[in-house]
């Protein structure tokens, strides 16, 4: 069965120091990873996406690492703002039996950045 | 702006009563897709459409229909909707591309009571 599992659940940081946030995943044919930021009560938007030739991506203050044997994804935040406070989702897409591209999400991780 | 627009944001409603959540989106995207997103799960697709008059079953798509007559607009239709149909629910629309890239709206939170 597909799956994607995120950890921790919640982490809570203070202001300015680094975190990182862990995804596993058993998503076979693997296509593409993606990780996603969730504002409360806001649509999920896209931080990165990595293929399975990509080993690490950037966006800003965020990087994301994927070790494809391992099944593995990581989301580093520098210098945490206030603004960072959200969910952080992972992603993994696979292609069907039927040749279109399907998501599978994991449950978030809840991140608190306190000041 | 390219985004997705949903609506309505907020809706509460009773058990039987037939309601609309309309999507739409200005990127001339071909591929949409609904989600609910409940408590502790991950967002689970419902159904989705790969171009005009072409939707399909998504993971959980019992008590839910779609319709897709225009390219920009993915309604999706609770014929009777229950209790356990409250969730959030996301409409997406997809990119194309090496990435694929998907563009979430901002969400309907519908309660039915």
């Amino acid at each position: 069965k597909n799956q994607v599992e995120q950890s921790p659940q919640s982490l809570i940081i203070l202001e300015g120091k680094n975190c990182t946030l862990q995804c596993n995943y058993t998503v076979s044919p693997f296509s593409n990873l993606r990780w996603y930021k969730q504002d409360t009560g806001r649509g999920p938007v896209s931080l990165t996406i990595m293929t399975f030739s990509e080993n690490t991506k950037s966006n800003g203050r965020y990087t994301a690492t994927l070790d494809a044997d391992t099944k593995q994804s990581s989301l580093h935040i520098t210098a945490s703002q206030l603004s960072d406070s959200a969910s952080y989702i992972c992603v993994v897409s696979y292609s069907s039996n039927f040749g279109n591209e399907k998501l599978t999400f994991g449950t978030g991780t809840r991140l608190t950045i306190i000041p | 702006e390219a985004q997705v627009t949903q609506n309505p944001r907020y809706l509460i409603t009773v058990t039987g009563k037939k309601l609309t959540v309309t999507c739409s989106q200005n990127m001339n995207h071909e591929y949409m897709s609904w989600y609910r997103q409940d408590p502790g799960l991950g967002l689970r697709q419902i159904y989705y459409s790969m171009n005009v008059e072409v939707t399909d079953k998504g993971d959980v798509p019992e008590g839910y229909k779609v319709s897709r007559k225009e390219k920009r607009n993915f309604p999706l239709i609770l014929e009777s909707p229950s209790p356990n149909q409250t969730s959030l629910y996301f409409c997406a629309s997809n990119g194309g591309g090496s990435y694929n890239e998907q563009f979430f709206g901002p969400g309907t939170r519908l309660t039915v009571l």
